[in-house]
């Protein structure tokens, strides 16, 4: 069973558009993260949601905004896609704070996104 | 603020080569450090993790120790193999704030040759 999910796997769009990455884990958790993984591999997280409400939103553009319709999903909507923004999208789970182990997040397979 | 520093690579190895990549870390508080990693076309996956200072993460034949006299938390492996190729990324999250927010290192790809 697939524990943290995410469609699409691959996305090539054009500059200018609008679209939009699910998100959604079977684990039981509270908390989602959407992380970017720029072409150089580094790893760095955009936004956190615990039990729906924002927690972590790391300076992104406002071009970028998460919504989280119920603790299991978080999707990612980008509107005005630009050059820039290609990169490899990661959503991630971790247990509520006051739960067993907060701290381990458990990764998606993650969503390619080429903008041309 | 908290950050994570691992040595560059690609690392290069042949097999039953011993392993290691160095880490290094700072932060305020007691960070809670891991090791991920990420095989080719994959998503990350947790290979271990160290809570408190002088604490072993051990999975799959890796081992780091978590040393806060020096803030490292190198990744070792007594004999590699070819299935052990990926990149690897040191984090940490730090206790202290209790956000979640993961903090990664730049990643190291290891390549292991037959």
């Amino acid at each position: 069973d697939t524990a943290v999910s995410q469609t699409p796997k691959y996305l090539v769009t054009q500059m200018g558009n609008d679209k939009s990455i699910k998100c959604e884990q079977n684990l039981g958790h509270d908390t989602m993260y959407w992380y970017k993984q720029d072409s150089k591999k580094f790893l760095k997280i955009m936004f956190s949601y615990n039990n729906k409400e924002l927690i972590i939103n790391e300076t992104v553009p406002n071009r970028f905004s998460p919504k989280s319709p119920d603790k299991a999903h978080l999707n990612l909507h980008i509107n005005s896609l630009e050059l820039g923004d290609s990169a490899v999208y990661f959503c991630a789970s971790s247990q509520a704070v006051l739960a067993g182990d907060p701290e381990t997040q458990y990764f998606g397979p993650g969503t390619r996104l080429l903008v041309l | 603020g908290n950050s994570v520093t691992q040595m560059e690579g690609p690392v290069t190895l042949s097999e039953e080569a011993f392993l290691t990549i160095n880490c290094t870390y700072t932060a305020t508080g007691y960070p809670s450090l891991f090791w991920y990693v990420q095989y080719p076309g994959e998503g990350l996956q947790l290979l271990l993790k160290a809570t408190k200072a002088d604490d072993k993460g051990s999975n799959k034949g890796f081992e780091a120790t978590y040393r806060k006299e020096t803030t490292s938390f190198h990744l070792e492996k007594g004999s590699v193999q070819v299935s052990d190729s990926a990149v690897y990324f040191c984090a940490l999250v730090n206790s202290w704030t209790n956000t979640g927010k993961l903090i990664f290192g730049q990643g190291t790809t290891l390549q292991v040759k037959p």
